[in-house]
């Protein structure tokens, strides 16, 4: 079946970092790949998303390009912040439903 | 941006009594809608997925007499945890899906802000 295969943290990085969530997912069909971010004791919010191959999702900061030859859809941030502190999902869409990989912590340290 | 709403955010309540969710998209039409729970630290488990004028259908592993789920309308979506345990303190997040697409991917969900139940 569909799977998302995420990086396991916790992460933990000193402010102005270099931030890179991994995430790979099952190649069936034509995923729509996304990324969402769990602020504490919060829902999900939509980061950013990437609909087909090649293409590059992008908010606040945070990237991720669709990789169909790699089946990866990783997400980089050049620069954390403090209040970039929270959990991340990587996410694969399909018509019946969203599934998730396990989730990072990430920790951004003053 | 599409809005979807819980309420309440948070519920405490004793065990054996039942507790009603609601999730509503606010500016949009849902003929689907999914709930979820997430255990701490953990990933979300998809519960049910809601379809507007029919009955749910839940993942493996999920009672369906204990969680019951109505869709009575595009925007609204209910969550009824019955006789409710211990065990069942969790928060509980529902999402819906944009029916027409229309500022959204078809496959794309909108999430709720989640609802805290602790039953004592």
């Amino acid at each position: 079946g569909d799977s998302v295969t995420q990086m396991e943290g916790p992460v933990t990085l000193s402010e102005e970092a270099f931030l890179t969530i991994n995430c790979t997912y099952t190649a069936t069909g034509y995923p729509s790949l996304f990324w969402y971010v769990q602020y504490p004791g919060e829902g999900l919010q939509l980061l950013l998303k990437a609909t087909k191959a090649d293409d590059k999702g992008s908010n606040k900061g945070f990237e991720a390009t669709y990789r169909k030859e790699t089946t990866s859809f990783h997400l980089e941030k050049g620069s954390v912040q403090v209040s970039d502190s929270a959990v991340y999902f990587c996410a694969r869409g399909s018509a019946r439903q969203l599934t998730f990989g396990s989730g990072t912590q990430l920790t951004v340290l003053p | 941006g599409a809005v979807v709403s819980q309420h309440p955010s948070r519920v405490i309540c004793k065990s054996g009594t039942s507790v009603k969710i609601e999730c509503r998209s606010l500016d949009f039409q849902a003929t689907t809608m999914f709930w979820y729970r997430q255990f701490p630290k953990k990933s979300l488990m998809l519960m049910a997925t809601s379809n507007e004028g029919s009955k749910a259908t839940y993942e493996q592993g999920v009672e369906k007499d204990k969680f019951l789920i109505n869709h009575a309308s595009l925007t609204l979506s209910t969550l009824t945890v019955t006789s409710a345990h211990p065990e069942d303190s969790s928060f509980y997040i529902c999402s819906a899906r944009d029916s027409r697409g229309t500022r959204s991917l078809l496959d794309e969900q909108f999430f709720g802000p989640g609802t805290r139940l602790t039953v004592l």
